[in-house]
């Protein structure tokens, strides 16, 4: 079975920039995530999906990031404008059903530097 | 507000000997309890889990225990091998379908 797949690996922009992540779930999944771990941080959720629909975007900073989950599958994650606080990994999970056993399936994550 | 905490940040174990990692929580809803291990470069894969009604959870060399009025939880690993050198997790969720997780603990398996 396929892992989650994530691209780009690596990414460096400069700050006011944009960027877009993309991820592929798990097939069959129909929760997906994104989440943002920071150095020396844990991961934090910025967004979780339910299909194709949103079921708890209250910690992404939505005047400058976006996300979207068209066809209930694959995912974007956008940043814009950039700022250097961004600066982080951007993992995306998914999961069969949302929280079952609140096991998550990670991808390999989306590094993003910001200078 | 960190809801879960990992207060260690790095712990150095001897290979064969049991290895400890603690979590603690202020979260009183929470009822569902995870641990999570990353290795460099890749994205953290499920380890353990334990349920609020239980108090320990084992699976193989690995064990979680929960102590609820604490507010606390440890993984114990034993024996400790090489390929236990990571970074663990802990996370929790409320039932509300989100992880919060912890900050992380370095777990170094000495040869």
């Amino acid at each position: 079975e396929a892992g989650v797949a994530q691209s780009p690996r690596y990414k460096i922009i400069e700050k006011r920039q944009s960027v877009a992540f993309w991820c592929n779930p798990i097939s069959g999944h129909a929760t997906l995530y994104w989440y943002q771990q920071i150095l020396g941080q844990g991961p934090k959720l910025l967004i979780q999906f339910q299909n194709n629909g949103v079921v708890d975007d209250s910690q992404l900073p939505k005047d400058r990031f976006s996300a979207e989950r068209l066809k209930g599958v694959d995912s974007t994650l956008k940043i814009q404008p950039a700022k250097l606080e961004d600066s982080a990994v951007y993992l995306c999970a998914s999961s069969y059903t949302s929280g079952d056993t609140g096991e998550l399936f990670f991808g390999e994550g989306s590094r993003l530097t910001v200078l | 507000d960190q809801q879960v905490k990992q207060n260690s940040p790095s712990l150095s174990v001897q290979e064969g000997r049991i290895s400890i990692l603690n979590c603690d929580y202020t979260n009183s809803m929470f009822d569902y309890f995870l641990w999570y291990k990353k290795y460099p470069a890749e994205g953290p894969t499920f380890l353990i889990s334990i349920s609020s009604i239980k108090d320990k959870n084992e699976d193989g060399r690995f064990t979680v225990f929960l102590n609820k009025s604490a507010k606390h939880l440890s993984l114990h690993i034993v024996p400790s091998q090489p390929g236990d050198s990571a970074v663990y997790f802990c996370a929790a969720s409320d039932g509300n379908e989100k992880l919060t997780f912890g900050t992380g603990t370095r777990l170094t398996i000495i040869p």
